[in-house]
């Protein structure tokens, strides 16, 4: 099946530049978008489409797309903005939704 | 104000049958531009997506659990119902639905979740 590979964890000072990495095959034929879960909370969008920021995300967030790799950035970090991040995309075919195993940003 | 919240039993005994109810409010089911998934999240563990449904009854399904799941929706109550048959422990998870929509190429759809519900925690145990 479909994989989508994630560095476990990052960590950053605040104020630094956060870039958290997803690999995947079929990348550069299908979209990808990231989500941000804290402790408890449901995810909520924050990229699409590889690039784009949904209305009410902080400017700091952005995507980035190259070959088999995406990557969100996150500028000027926060304290609020430690929490997994979940990238997300598709298989080549379209046919299975899939998610990467995670990244736990840790703001030091 | 678009919400979703997810309803159904927290506690399921092994093999038996999961049934989830999602209550949608702020956009309708009969939106061509929109759908709903499942998607659930052992405890301490990564988000895995099971199923969606779109307004013409398009429906998808997780390859891995295909043959255990059913998604159907009531568009005059608002609801997305999904069945999960042969509970075992290790479905043991928070339950989410979203609202789904999708990007379009030539070629194939990407889907992705811009609301999500609370999530509902189900467990697995006789």
């Amino acid at each position: 099946s479909y994989e989508l590979t994630q560095p476990p964890s990052v960590s950053v000072s605040p104020g630094q530049t956060a870039r958290i990495t997803c690999s995947g095959d079929a990348l550069p034929k299908q979209y990808a978008y990231w989500y941000q879960q804290k402790p408890g909370q449901a995810p909520v969008l924050v990229i699409y489409k590889d690039s784009e920021r949904p209305s009410g995300i902080p400017e700091r967030f952005s995507g980035s797309s190259s070959g088999t790799t995406v990557t969100l950035t996150i500028s000027g970090v926060q304290a609020e903005d430690e929490a997994d991040y979940y990238c997300q995309s598709a298989d080549s075919s379209g046919t299975d939704v899939v998610f990467g195993g995670g990244t736990k940003l840790t703001v030091l | 104000q678009v919400t979703l919240k997810e309803s159904g039993p927290v506690l399921v005994k092994p093999t038996e049958t999961l049934t989830l109810t999602c209550t949608v409010s702020g956009f309708s089911l009969s939106n061509a531009r929109m759908g709903v998934s499942w998607i659930r999240q052992p405890p301490g563990k990564a988000l895995e997506w099971l199923a969606h449904i779109f307004s013409n009854d398009e429906k998808s399904y997780s390859t891995s659990l295909k043959s255990r799941l059913t998604i159907s929706k009531d568009t005059s109550k608002s609801q997305v119902v999904l069945t999960m048959t042969n509970m075992d422990p290790v479905d043991t998870a928070t339950y989410y639905c979203a609202r789904t929509l999708r990007y379009c190429s030539s070629t194939s759809c990407t889907y992705y979740f811009d609301y999500w519900g609370q999530g509902t925690l189900v467990t697995v145990s006789s």
